[in-house]
């Protein structure tokens, strides 16, 4: 296993158009979860999944945001209509069950809206 | 709600110098406690953890101790290298949540 694989690494997007991140998380792990950073501060929370079901969103994640895992295993983030204030690293990370042995993120997209 | 908080940065040092990094918190219960590190470019990596109070975590030089009279984690190693230059997340899982919290993070500077 190679760990948490997102991709792109990079996106640059005009502004409202729409973008698609998908994050792999590590196969055993059945918690996934996405966060957003922005310069200089620490990660953010937007929402999580256990296995397929997304159990917590972030008042953070707009109307515009969408997740996604089917199947329980990848997940998708879309951003509809980017903004500017959209510009950040998006993180996605997994665990196992109780989470208390830590969280696997993986390197993360920077997405850029111009 | 929960909430972490570190000490501001930059923390500058030269190598070999000893480094702390302070991090409180807030939270409900009995939350397990930990510090990432993150290297330009990549995400972040578990760096240690400690689940219960006076609990010591240590990996790759580091240590923090979980100290729940003062609400801290502060994070100590005794020798620095330029290596170790990146941005140091203080983070914490509250008891029955399955959401971390993470602090705002304090870059570390190692000048050789």
């Amino acid at each position: 296993d190679t760990g948490v694989s997102q991709n792109p690494r990079h996106k640059i997007t005009k502004r409202g158009q729409n973008v698609t991140f998908r994050c792999d998380p590590i196969s055993e792990h059945n918690r996934l979860y996405w966060y957003r950073q922005t310069l200089g501060q620490g990660p953010e929370f937007l929402t999580y999944f256990q296995n397929e079901a997304q159990l917590e969103k972030s008042r953070l994640l707009s109307d515009r945001f969408s997740a996604e895992r089917p199947k329980g295993s990848f997940s998708t983030l879309e951003i509809q209509r980017t903004e500017q204030g959209d510009s950040a690293m998006y993180l996605c990370a997994s665990s196992l069950q109780s989470g208390a042995d830590g969280y696997t993120f993986g390197s993360g997209t920077r997405l850029t809206v111009v | 709600g929960d909430s972490v908080t570190q000490m501001e940065g930059p923390v500058t040092l030269s190598e070999e110098a000893f480094l702390t990094i302070n991090c409180t918190y807030t939270a409900t219960g009995y939350p397990s406690l930990f510090w990432y590190v993150q290297y330009p470019g990549e995400g972040l990596q578990l760096l240690l953890k400690a689940t219960k109070a006076d609990d010591k975590g240590s990996n790759k030089g580091f240590e923090a101790t979980y100290r729940k009279e003062t609400t801290s984690f502060h994070l100590e190693k005794g020798s620095v290298q330029v290596s170790d230059s990146a941005v140091y997340f203080c983070a914490l899982l509250s008891g029955g949540s399955y959401i971390p919290t993470f602090g705002r993070g304090t870059s570390l500077i190692v000048h050789p």
